[in-house]
């Protein structure tokens, strides 16, 4: 069974720090590998999804890898804004539709 | 650009009630999923409907039913609820063929809270 889990569970830096959220998973056998953003109560924003063909995808400020190998993908957040606070979600795809998620990184920006 | 669009957005019901969750994907996207959040914890994969026919089940409890119309919105229905039931229910869809190799794009969630 696919296991995915992100490590910090929670992150407070100042505002500009570049910062790394981390997710791992136990199959590396995935189609592909998603990134959201999720406000507290609100619904799940898909920023950035990588195939697994894939080693990297870039969005803005947003840069997200993918590691089959090693069973892990990073989301790098450049120059950080207190808008980025937020609990940032990676979920695989494997066999199949269903998206399987991480715990979440609840991150704080503090102006 | 349109996005998924669930009905309703918040529902109150008693124990032992029924309800039905609705879910209107985006256009021309063939594939819906249904995922539960309870309080503080990760979405779960319920089920996922592709053409209309149901394409992988997951944790779904077996009071819980759901399907895809001919006009690809989906229905979740959920019977004899338990306050365990209580959570954000989201519904995703996907573009054609691409299913689960796709991005999955998800509408604002329904809030069900069981008294």
């Amino acid at each position: 069974k696919q296991e995915v889990t992100q490590i910090p569970a929670a992150l407070s830096v100042p505002e500009g720090e570049n910062l790394v959220l981390n997710c791992s998973f136990t199959d590396s056998a995935i189609y592909n590998l998603q990134w959201f953003r999720q406000d507290p109560g609100k619904g799940l924003t898909s920023l950035l999804l990588i195939q697994s063909s894939q080693r990297e995808q870039t969005s803005g400020r947003l840069n997200a890898s993918l590691d089959k190998s090693s069973g892990r993908s990073t989301l790098y957040i450049a120059a950080s804004q207190p808008g980025d606070s937020a609990t940032y979600l990676c979920a695989a795809t494997i066999g199949g539709n269903m998206l399987t998620f991480g715990g979440g990184t609840r991150l704080m920006v503090k102006p | 650009a349109a996005g998924v669009i669930q009905s309703p957005r918040h529902l109150i019901k008693e124990k032992r009630e029924t309800a039905t969750l609705k879910c209107y994907p985006i256009p021309r996207h063939d594939t819906v999923y249904w995922y539960q959040q309870g309080p503080g914890q990760d979405p779960q994969f319920l089920i996922s409907f592709y053409e209309k026919m149901q394409s992988d089940k997951g944790s779904i409890p077996d009071r819980f039913s759901a399907q895809q119309f001919s006009d690809y919105h989906s229905e979740l229905n959920m019977s004899s609820l338990e306050l365990g039931d209580s959570a954000l229910y989201f519904c995703a869809s996907s573009s054609p063929g691409q299913g689960g190799e796709g991005t999955q794009y998800f509408g604002p969630g329904t809030r069900l809270l069981v008294l």
